[in-house]
C-alpha cells in the first residue's frame, strides 16, 4: 500500500498567521491519465470530514481562498495563509492513484 | 445528502448490514465508498463500489469478511460486515466523490461498537 506521511502532526498557530503541511508518499501520485490524485480534507471537531483541496491544487466550491495546494509526484503541501479561528480541525491527505486509497496519519491544527 | 443507519453493539463474530440512503445528487451514476474511523483515531478507507455494482474493491483488514453493494432503483450503499472483530469498533462514513473526483459528498456516520 502506499504510505502517506503527513508533517507535522500537531501544529499550534497563531490567529492570522500562516500555516502550512507537508505530506508525502511512497510512491508517484501520478495517474495513468496523467492528473494526480492527491486531495486534502479537514475533520473540525465532532463533524465528518470535508474535503478542501483535489487533485492537488483545485479548490472545493465554499471552500475559502485562503486555502491553497501544491505540489507534483511525491511531494504536497497545503497552506492556509491566515488562519481562522473555525480552521481548528485535523486535515489529512488523501492518495486516490493506487488502490487501496489510503490518508495521511492527520495533522492536528489549533490555535496558539 | 447521505445518511446512514444500521449502526450500534455487536458481540465479535456477529454481523451486522449498514444502510446508506443518498440523495440530492446523481446516486447511479456515482461510485460509491466506505471510510470508517476508529475512536480517536485517523480515516481509513475499506471498501468501493462502481456505479453498476459490478466492480468492488476492499482494504485488507476486510476482505473476505465485508461485501459492500448497491440498489440504485432506491438510491442505497450497503456494507455487510460479518465476523465481526473489537478492532472493527469504529465510526463509519459512506462518501461519494462524484465524477473523476469533482465532487465531495459524506454521511454523518454510523458508529459501530464490537464488543461482548
Amino acid at each position: 500500500d502506499v504510505v502517506m506521511t503527513q508533517s507535522p502532526l500537531s501544529l499550534p498557530v497563531t490567529l492570522g498567521q500562516p500555516a502550512s503541511i507537508s505530506c508525502r508518499s511512497s510512491q508517484s501520485l501520478v495517474y495513468s491519465d496523467g492528473s494526480t490524485l492527491l486531495h486534502w480534507f479537514q475533520q473540525r471537531p465532532g463533524q465528518s470530514p470535508r474535503r478542501l483541496i483535489y487533485k492537488v491544487s483545485d479548490r472545493d466550491s465554499g471552500v475559502p481562498d485562503r486555502f491553497s495546494g501544491s505540489g507534483s509526484g511525491t511531494d504536497f503541501t497545503l497552506k492556509i495563509s491566515r488562519v481562522e479561528a473555525e480552521d481548528v480541525g485535523i486535515y489529512y491527505c488523501l492518495q486516490g492513484t493506487h488502490w487501496p486509497y489510503t490518508f495521511g496519519q492527520g495533522t492536528k491544527l489549533e490555535i496558539k | 445528502e447521505l445518511v446512514e443507519s444500521g449502526g450500534g453493539l455487536f458481540q465479535p463474530g456477529g454481523s451486522l448490514k449498514l444502510s446508506c440512503a443518498a440523495s440530492g445528487f446523481p446516486f447511479s451514476i456515482y461510485w460509491m465508498h466506505w471510510v470508517r474511523q476508529a475512536p480517536g483515531k485517523g480515516l481509513v478507507w475499506v471498501s468501493r463500489i462502481n456505479t453498476d455494482g459490478g466492480f468492488t474493491g476492499y482494504a485488507d483488514s476486510v476482505k473476505g469478511r465485508f461485501t459492500i453493494s448497491r440498489d440504485n432503483a432506491k438510491n442505497m450503499l450497503y456494507l455487510q460486515m460479518n465476523n465481526l472483530r473489537a478492532e472493527d469498533t469504529a465510526v463509519y462514513y459512506c462518501a461519494s466523490f462524484g465524477i473523476d473526483w469533482n465532487g465531495d459528498y459524506w454521511g454523518q456516520g454510523a458508529l459501530v461498537t464490537v464488543s461482548s
